[in-house]
């Protein structure tokens, strides 16, 4: 089966320009998650979509991050405006289920760097 | 809050040396439990999982984790490693509400 697709792989943004993030999970899951990793730290819950609806986003920087998933498929994430402490990898996953016996799958993620 | 632990943040081995990857997890609840592991160069990918059952699992490679509930443990073991086993491996959990929490990752790197 084909992967998660994410892109662009880098980008390199000067602070509070905006920046936007795309992807596309595997055929036919339902549960789609944005993450974010700063280097040296483990992946944090950012929003998580059921289907085009949102599930969690407690830990999203709401007065500058957004994420939509209009179609239930693919999905972006959207900073406006970057701040330097926003420097991280980006990682999309999807899984078939919210459910507890539903893992994650990762794409290969967005390294964002605001200079 | 719930959390996870992992207690070393940089192992270095040698080939065919045993591994031991700590991890606890902070969280009252049933709880999945996973290893995930992401190659040098590649995304990260599931390991191996707990949810029931035995709580000696297995997984890829040779890997296995054992859950001991009274200690809100869950290691990562492996009898004899490889160069290709050098890696970041993230133990996570997934409670009540669905959210898997990752801990901060152990960076392995085994010399051949």
């Amino acid at each position: 089966e084909a992967g998660v697709a994410q892109s662009p792989r880098y980008k390199i943004i000067e602070k509070r320009q905006s920046v936007a993030f795309w992807c596309n999970p595997i055929s036919g899951h339902a549960t789609l998650y944005w993450y974010q990793q700063i280097l040296g730290q483990g992946p944090k819950l950012l929003i998580q979509f059921q289907n085009n609806g949102v599930v969690d986003d407690s830990q999203l920087p709401k007065d500058r991050f957004s994420a939509e998933r209009l179609k239930g498929v693919d999905s972006t994430l959207k900073i406006q405006p970057a701040k330097l402490e926003d420097s991280a990898v980006y990682l999309c996953a999807s899984s078939f289920s919210r459910g507890e016996d539903s893992p994650l799958h990762f794409g290969n993620g967005t390294r964002l760097t605001v200079t | 809050a719930q959390s996870v632990s992992q207690h070393n943040h940089h192992v270095i081995l040698s080939e065919a040396a045993s591994l031991e990857l700590g991890c606890n997890y902070s969280y009252g609840g049933t709880v999945n439990l996973f290893w995930y592991v992401q190659y040098p160069g590649q995304h990260l990918q599931l390991l191996l999982k707990y949810f029931s059952g035995d709580p000696l699992v297995k997984g890829i490679k040779g890997f296995e984790a054992e859950f001991i509930k009274s200690k809100f443990s869950f290691n990562l073991r492996k009898p004899s490693v490889q160069w290709s086993d050098t890696a970041e491996y993230f133990c996570a959990f997934r409670g009540k509400g669905f959210k898997t929490i990752f801990g901060a990752g152990t960076r392995l790197f085994v010399k051949a």
